[in-house]
C-alpha cells in the first residue's frame, strides 16, 4: 500500500483563492517532499521538509509537517490558472533513501 | 537540453513483444529510478540503481528487467509485454545527498495491445 495518501483526490477553486492539500503517511520518515505534475509530463520537485522541521515556505507555497499526526499539508496562496496540475507527496524513510509517492491531488484553478 | 531524457516518448506494441525504454541523464547523478504511473495509483517504483554496479527491485518488478549501462544510462525492458503493462513510465535521477530531490524525465507512454 502507498505510504503517502493525499486528500482531497480532486480540488477545484477560483483564481485568487488558496488551495490546501493534505498528505498522511504511516511510518516514521526522514523527510517529506511535494512534487507537481502537469498533465502527462514528468514530476517537478517543489519543496522538501525534514522530520525536524514544522514549516517551510517557497514563494506562494507553504508546507507544514506534523510528525505526531503523520501528516503534511501544502498550501498554495493566491492561486493562478497555471497552478492547475496534480500534486504528489513523497516520503523518504532515511536521508538519501528511495521515495514512496502518494496517489496525488488533482488541482484545477478556474480563471 | 533536458537533463533527463527518455526514448521513445510514445510506443504502441503488441502482446508478447519485447520492449526497451531508455533513459539518459546529464546531471551527473549516481542514482536512477524507473517508475510506472497508472491513473489513480500514483507512481510505483519498478527498479532503482544507486550506482553502476547496483540494481535493486522496487515494489512492482515482476515482468520487468533493467540494465545500467553507464552512470548516465538506465534502460527498462519488458521481456514479453502484456496489456496490463500499459502505463506511463518515468525515469528519474537523484544525487542521494541531503537535498534528496528527484529529477524526472518527460515520460514514455506505452500501450500494449
Amino acid at each position: 500500500s502507498q505510504q503517502g495518501e493525499e486528500d482531497p483526490q480532486a480540488l477545484s477553486i477560483q483564481e485568487g483563492e488558496n488551495a490546501t492539500m493534505n498528505c498522511s503517511y504511516k511510518t516514521s520518515i526522514n523527510n517529506l517532499q511535494w512534487y507537481r505534475q502537469n498533465s502527462g509530463r514528468g514530476l517537478v520537485h517543489l519543496i522538501l521538509i525534514r522530520s525536524n522541521e514544522r514549516e517551510k515556505h517557497s514563494g506562494r507555497l507553504r508546507v507544514t509537517l506534523d510528525t505526531s499526526k503523520k501528516s503534511s499539508s501544502l498550501l498554495i496562496t493566491a492561486s493562478r490558472a497555471a497552478d492547475t496540475a496534480s500534486y504528489f507527496c513523497a516520503t523518504a524513510m532515511a536521508s538519501g533513501s528511495r521515495l514512496t509517492f502518494g496517489e496525488g491531488t488533482q488541482l484545477t484553478v478556474n480563471p | 537540453d533536458a537533463d533527463v531524457t527518455q526514448t521513445p516518448r510514445n510506443r504502441i506494441t503488441k502482446t508478447g513483444k519485447r520492449i526497451m525504454l531508455e533513459c539518459s541523464q546529464t546531471k551527473g547523478h549516481d542514482r536512477m529510478y524507473w517508475y510506472r504511473q497508472d491513473p489513480g495509483l500514483g507512481l510505483r517504483l519498478i527498479y532503482y540503481s544507486f550506482d553502476v554496479k547496483d540494481i535493486n527491485k522496487g515494489e512492482i518488478s515482476d515482468g520487468y528487467s533493467v540494465s545500467r549501462q553507464a552512470q548516465a544510462k538506465f534502460s527498462l525492458s519488458l521481456e514479453s509485454a502484456i496489456p496490463n503493462q500499459t502505463a506511463l513510465y518515468f525515469c528519474a535521477t537523484s544525487d542521494g545527498g541531503l537535498s534528496d530531490t528527484q529529477y524526472f524525465g518527460p515520460g514514455t507512454r506505452l500501450t500494449v495491445l
